[in-house]
């Protein structure tokens, strides 16, 4: 059981260009959580999907940030005209059910925004 | 909404000592209650979570919480630390009537376990 995988671990965009970050859960995992991590904003809660349905996505920025899991071995998350902002590290994490708090983590992706 | 506060920012123990990192929460409904450690460049991994029934659980690599109604806490200890505890632990909350269970997160408490 490699854990759940998340590629790249760091990436590096200017301003305005496109960030596409990837996620693999563990296998039979129904639940994906997408967490951005920063040091004056701490951990908060992006999106999250269920059996590959969208389910709530209440921490996502309104615009330039999407999710999608078009299938069950991947989740990408996708920041359109990046800015500096954006910048923090990404992280995916997937628990087996979706009531359940015992969620595993990816080591997360670095995204810097320069 | 609920909140996670975590009074303690930084905490410094020596190597075989125990340490308590404090968390009070607050919320009006059915929680759950967990406790995640992240090391330096690592995701977070999951130490112990508390839903109902005995107050105190018990995690991996010795570690242990106890929820207390009446404080609105989840306090974590630990009897004997070890140098590989350094690490940063987080507090977290999940309503149970939510349609998943996305964590809240406190700020999180820096351990450094000197030898």
């Amino acid at each position: 059981n490699a854990g759940v995988i998340q590629t790249p671990r760091h990436k590096v965009t200017g301003k305005g260009q496109e960030a596409t970050l990837w996620c693999e859960p563990i296998s039979g995992h129904s639940a994906v959580f997408w967490y951005r991590q920063t040091i004056v904003q701490g951990l908060e809660f992006l999106t999250y999907f269920r059996n590959q349905a969208p389910i709530d996505d209440s921490g996502m920025p309104k615009e330039r940030f999407s999710a999608q899991m078009p299938n069950q071995s991947h989740s990408t998350l996708k920041i359109q005209s990046t800015q500096p902002q954006d910048s923090a590290v990404y992280l995916c994490a997937s628990s087996l059910r979706d009531w359940g708090v015992e969620q595993y983590f990816g080591p997360g992706t670095r995204l810097t925004v320069l | 909404t609920q909140t996670v506060s975590q009074s303690d920012a930084h905490v410094t123990v020596f190597e075989g000592d125990s340490v308590e990192l404090r968390c009070n929460y607050s919320y009006g409904g059915s929680i759950y209650l967990s406790w995640y450690i992240q090391h330096h460049g690592h995701g977070l991994q999951f130490l112990l979570k508390y839903y109902s029934g005995n107050p105190v659980v018990q995690g991996v690599n010795g570690f242990e919480a106890e929820f207390s109604k009446s404080d609105s806490s989840f306090h974590l200890r630990k009897a004997s630390v070890h140098w590989s505890d350094s690490a940063v632990y987080f507090c977290a909350v999940s309503p149970t009537n939510s349609a998943g269970n996305k964590l809240t997160f406190g700020i999180g408490t820096r351990v450094l376990v000197r030898p």
